[in-house]
């Protein structure tokens, strides 16, 4: 039972365009969304958050947005640099403290 | 600040075998959690330890087993090992808490293959 899901597996983008990733969740008692990049042979380093209560959370070129109503949560990246490509992972946690994920969106920027 | 420390990296088992991965949290965590990741399948929740005692469960048999020591270090083992447990698995720590950003940071995992 999928309950964070990422439909796109792949997405590619121009530098210095936004890259825009989506991810859909089907409990609404999660209480936390969090957005997690993995780099080949590393694991997954956190990059943003956003508590239920807010509905967007900005840090320097990456922004959350959450759709509460929509259960749907996306990630912005602008402008989107090559260092960028990786995968990206969404994930949600519930009151019980434990974390969903879902499948991956794997990023490419394109110089 | 020392980050999640997971061992072995690389190990290389046959069928039938059985294996223990090893994970030291961040100094001061008390929550480790366990997954799997497998191509196509994201990151599987194995379990959560929270002050030595199993918190959370994800639904993977009872081959997948783990243990957590009074330093908070932890232990994973799956016994019996079969071909479709190749996979990365990654060990991440958090302060356990359950308000706030609680965040999970990972280890870069142990690559298991099984042959």
């Amino acid at each position: 039972d999928q309950q964070v899901k990422q439909n796109s597996p792949s997405l590619s983008v121009q530098e210095g365009r936004i890259s825009i990733l989506n991810c859909d969740y089907t409990n609404s008692m999660f209480d936390y969304f969090l957005w997690y990049k993995k780099y080949p042979a590393e694991g997954p380093t956190f990059l943003i958050s956003i508590s239920s209560i807010k509905d967007k959370n900005e840090d320097g070129r990456f922004t959350v947005f959450l759709n509460k109503s929509a259960k749907h949560l996306s990630l912005h990246i602008v402008p989107s640099q090559p260092g960028d490509s990786a995968v990206y992972f969404c994930a949600a946690r519930n009151t019980g403290n434990q974390f969903y994920f879902g499948t991956g969106t794997s990023l490419t920027v394109i110089p | 600040k020392a980050g999640v420390t997971q061992t072995p990296r690389y190990l290389i088992k046959t069928r039938g075998q059985q294996v223990t991965l090893s994970c030291s949290p961040i100094s001061g965590h008390r929550s480790v959690s366990w997954y799997q990741q497998t191509p196509g399948q994201g990151l599987q929740f194995l379990f959560e330890y929270f002050s030595e005692t199993q918190r959370n469960k994800g639904n993977f048999p009872g081959r997948f087993s783990g243990r957590q020591f009074s330093n908070s270090r932890s232990e994973m083992n799956v016994s019996t090992l079969e071909l479709g447990d190749s996979a990365l698995y990654l060990c991440a720590s958090s302060s356990g808490g359950g308000a706030g950003a609680n965040v999970l940071t990972f280890g870069a995992g142990s690559r298991l293959t099984v042959l």
